[in-house]
């Protein structure tokens, strides 16, 4: 089963607002990360936030990570019409730092 | 540096016929892995490993087999294609070592049918 199950599933927005994508997961992490996939292409990762961090940016992204709850999530202000694409977190697992599991994904559609 | 390249980009097989996804990945990364991306269900890890000689199965291992003889290379065998096999595969790859910050790379994939 999968680790991460974003929420939510698709979600369209106008330029210039922002989006917001929640990522819940079941096991103890060492590190949550996103990424973000353009239509047909590889993934690229965003940010990494450990396990003992609570907040994380860079650029228009704001990441948090709340270990009690089990959930991060990712803040793309000020969005912009190229950052439709689709987003996934993926989460090292405690029990294997090897293993990245990764969630099913958000489709986000910026509108011009 | 070109990264994670994988060949074919397409693929179209028969049911029952066996075939190789490539990968190969020029940074010196200790660790690759495959992952299949189907709609709706993200991706989700076949085989890693973790340095020359060392493969180890993920959550959907099933019908494929992998191989580590050399640090660049890592192919993905499918012995007896099915048609579940239709997907999109990723290949990926991190340092363990030195400079780690936790990202995967990925190669572009490898779209495969099975008729």
């Amino acid at each position: 089963s999968q680790q991460g199950e974003e929420d939510p599933q698709a979600l369209s927005i106008q330029e210039g607002e922002n989006a917001t994508m929640n990522c819940s997961y079941k096991t103890s992490i060492n590190n949550l990360q996103w990424y973000r996939q353009n239509s047909g292409r590889g993934l690229v990762h965003l940010i990494l936030i450990r396990s003992n961090e609570r907040e994380k940016h860079s650029g228009r992204l704001r990441v948090t990570l709340d270990t009690s709850k089990k959930s991060s999530s990712l803040l793309i202000t000020a969005s912009r019409a190229a950052d439709t694409a689709s987003y996934f977190c993926a989460t090292h697992r405690a029990d294997s730092s090897y293993k990245l599991i990764f969630g099913s994904g958000t489709r986000l559609l910026v509108r011009p | 540096n070109a990264g994670v390249t994988q060949t074919p980009k397409f693929q179209v097989l028969k049911t029952g016929q066996s075939m190789t996804l490539q990968c190969a990945q020029d940074m010196n990364h200790e660790y690759m892995s495959w992952y299949r991306q189907d709609p709706g269900m993200g991706l989700r890890l076949i085989h890693y490993s973790v340095g020359a000689g060392i493969t180890d199965q993920g959550e959907v291992p099933n019908g494929y087999n992998v191989s580590r003889s050399t640090t660049e290379d890592f192919p993905l065998r499918l012995l007896s294609a099915a048609p579940s096999q239709t997907s999109v595969y990723f290949c990926a790859s991190i340092p363990l070592s030195g400079t780690n910050t936790g990202e995967l790379f990925f190669g572009e994939g490898s779209r495969l049918t099975v008729l």
